[in-house]
């Protein structure tokens, strides 16, 4: 079953504006790591945080981590056109990894 | 970076047909893939563990007979959608870990491109 859950499902902003998206989780995790996906493609790995980190950045990307809430935010600052698609955050608790249910991101140009 | 390769990316197919997907791992070698299903504008669910040398281990709820899993090579792991039906149309998509040697790693996934399956 799936152990994580975000939110919003669906995101409209304009160019420029940031996006953030949440998720939560249910067990004990290793790591938590944010994908993207394009239409009908495979998933690109974006950004990982260990169960130890509270804060991560890449570029854009900046994601928190709270083990005690169980929870974890996404945001991609000064988005693009380009940045619309589907983000999904994965859990991994022992050797699985786990989707949530993903959050559909739709940027105007 | 790492790089998965899956083909087909699509296929059409009459029901009650077999159709066979595989995943290679291009440039690592992966002890242990992953098979994942998805719907339209749904998360992935994990199907299976496909593991090097040994039999897959399935997630509860998916038929082993039905979602055959051959993980013959360290760099090739393939899924047979057996007596394929309308329903069993889905998106696939096979992913590994780099250093994967059959324990727990934390490192991330590589996905291939997907799979596309229609069954009419």
């Amino acid at each position: 079953s799936q152990q994580g859950e975000e939110d919003p499902q669906a995101l409209s902003i304009q160019e420029g504006e940031n996006a953030t998206m949440n998720c939560s989780y249910k067990t004990s995790i290793n790591n938590l790591q944010w994908y993207r996906q394009n239409s009908g493609r495979g998933l690109v790995h974006l950004i990982l945080i260990r169960s130890n980190e509270r804060e991560k950045h890449s570029g854009r990307l900046r994601v928190t981590l709270d083990t005690s809430k169980k929870s974890s935010s996404l945001l991609i600052t000064a988005s693009r056109a380009a940045d619309t698609a589907s983000y999904f955050c994965a859990v991994t608790g022992g050797f699985k990894t786990i989707f949530g249910a993903g959050t559909r991101l739709f940027v105007k140009a | 970076g790492a790089v998965v390769s899956q083909h087909p990316s699509r296929v059409i197919c009459k029901s009650g047909t077999s159709v066979k997907i595989e995943c290679r791992s291009l440039d690592f070698q992966a002890t242990t893939m992953f098979w994942y299903r998805q719907f339209p504008k749904q998360s992935l669910m994990l199907m299976a563990t496909s593991n090097e040398g040994s039999k897959a281990t399935y997630e509860q709820g998916v038929e082993k007979d039905k979602f055959l899993i051959n993980h013959a090579s360290l760099t090739l792991s393939t899924l047979t959608v057996t007596s394929a039906h309308p329903e069993d149309s889905s998106f696939y998509i096979c992913s590994a870990r780099v250093g994967d040697r059959g324990r727990a790693t934390n490192e991330k996934l590589f996905f291939g491109s997907g799979t596309q399956l229609s069954v009419l």
